[in-house]
């Protein structure tokens, strides 16, 4: 299974943009990118995922590179509810691996 | 509509008892997923099913786990003779069918074990 890197931590000020990268360069041709949260203690949330195009929905946008190696989720307009542990997944069929993801602090 | 639910939210017991996680699929999912989550790091996959056929249970840690879905629906986690280091929060999770070969996963609020 193709494993994925993410930076431990990241900060963004209330407002801006942030850009939360995802290296997996051993990506497989069926292997999708998913984007989870975690907030507190709560189950993990679904936000995103893609295969080679570009996605955009209401919460995020995912930008996959053109050979599929890497990965950036985009919250357009972080608030301080978008502070969470980010996983980004690559996955095989029916299998996720979470790793340790990035935990994304948005300040005021 | 109704989420994923589980059941107990909180368990605490003693070593060597078993004890038994109940989960709840959202209705019409497909596939039944159970992680344990440590503190501070990510869920760990342990088993999954589709339908009632595990299809997978190449995580569950050793042969005290096991995991069942009768009929397709509520599944059971079973931990038998529970040891300290069973303790974490055990996270099931559902998923609708395929499409286009992909599909997200909802995640219940978990069941936090405390193994005394």
């Amino acid at each position: 299974d193709a494993k994925t890197t993410q930076p431990p931590s990241m900060d963004c000020a209330e407002g801006r943009a942030a850009n939360l990268p995802c290296n997996h360069s051993t990506i497989s041709g069926n292997e999708y990118v998913y984007w989870y949260r975690q907030i507190h203690s709560q189950g993990p949330q679904y936000i995103i995922h893609g295969l080679k195009n570009n996605e955009t929905n209401e919460m995020a946008s995912l930008i996959i590179t053109e050979d599929r190696k890497s990965s950036t989720l985009i919250l357009p307009h972080a608030t301080l509810r978008d502070t969470a542990v980010y996983y980004c997944i690559v996955r095989p069929f029916n299998k996720f691996y979470f790793g340790s993801g990035t935990k994304l602090n948005v300040k005021p | 509509g109704a989420g994923v639910s589980q059941s107990p939210r909180y368990k605490v017991t003693k070593r060597g008892q078993d004890v038994a996680l109940r989960c709840d699929p959202i209705s019409g999912h497909v596939s039944l997923y159970w992680y344990r989550q440590a503190l501070g790091q990510g869920p760990e996959f342990l088993t999954y099913f589709n339908y009632e056929a595990q299809q997978d249970k190449s995580g569950l840690p050793n042969d005290r786990f096991s995991a069942e879905r009768p009929e397709g629906s509520i599944s059971t986690l079973t931990i038998q003779r529970t040891e300290q280091r069973d303790s974490a929060m055990y996270r099931c999770a559902s998923s609708p069918p395929l499409r286009q070969g992909s599909s997200e996963q909802y995640f219940g609020p978990g069941t936090r074990l405390t193994v005394t």
